[in-house]
């Protein structure tokens, strides 16, 4: 697609539930990232990837939170035991190795029952 | 550490208004400024942004001022309309590292 592709759009899950999110970053896009946006707030970075070096995995709140891109490109947001205050929007947004534009999806809203 | 700082957090302003946003950053090293627009429901999308060798860049209605020697710079909409009123993000980085954002303002322009 031409755009950051994330799935599911919408996810409802259990306390206590692991939960998957994807990202489909723009194709060539050396660079993603991960933000959480709680209602009504600013976006909090989670985590980046730059093609093959080491995340910047500063972000993450706690080791319950975990990511990994396959062969430099789809990501995968996995919120292990999941907790009430886990519920916001999950961004994932992409960038051109020599580029600073970034570029969002549309998120994938997370609530947690 | 937070490393941009945005005022206000939420603004009102008129249809036909000027609508200001302010930010300021720590980092003399960050050398790309970028404003981004949210709506809801949607993913924040660039709207204009700046670099620290010019002081101005306008595009319509909107316009960036820089100001190095202070570390800020904002964001001014000229006639604001209500289909400006969305939550607006400025953000700073250096190179092509990952983008710092501000905590973002609301900007509400009543009819």
């Amino acid at each position: 697609g031409a755009g950051v592709s994330q799935s599911p759009s919408n996810k409802v899950t259990e306390k206590g539930k692991d939960v998957e999110l994807r990202c489909d970053p723009i194709s060539g896009h050396t660079a993603l990232y991960w933000y959480r946006q709680s209602l009504g707030q600013g976006l909090e970075f989670l985590i980046y990837f730059q093609g093959n070096s080491a995340p910047d995995k500063s972000g993450l709140p706690s080791d319950r939170f975990s990511a990994e891109r396959t062969g430099g490109s789809v990501s995968t947001l996995t919120i292990q035991r999941t907790q009430q205050e886990d519920s916001a929007v999950y961004l994932c947004a992409s960038s051109p190795r020599n580029g600073n534009t970034i570029y969002f999806g549309e998120g994938s809203w997370l609530t947690v029952v | 550490q937070q490393q941009v700082k945005q005022s206000p957090q939420s603004l009102i302003v008129q249809k036909g208004g000027i609508s200001i946003i302010n930010c300021a950053y720590e980092n003399t090293a960050f050398d790309y400024f970028p404003w981004y627009q949210q709506f809801p429901g949607k993913g924040p999308a660039l709207l204009i942004a700046i670099r620290p060798d010019v002081s101005e860049k306008k595009e319509g209605r909107f316009t960036i001022s820089f100001n190095k020697s202070a570390k800020q710079f904002s964001l001014h909409i000229m006639d604001s309309q209500p289909g400006d009123s969305a939550t607006y993000f400025c953000a700073a980085s250096e190179g092509f590292q990952k983008l710092v954002f501000g905590t973002g303002t609301r900007l509400l322009v009543s009819p």
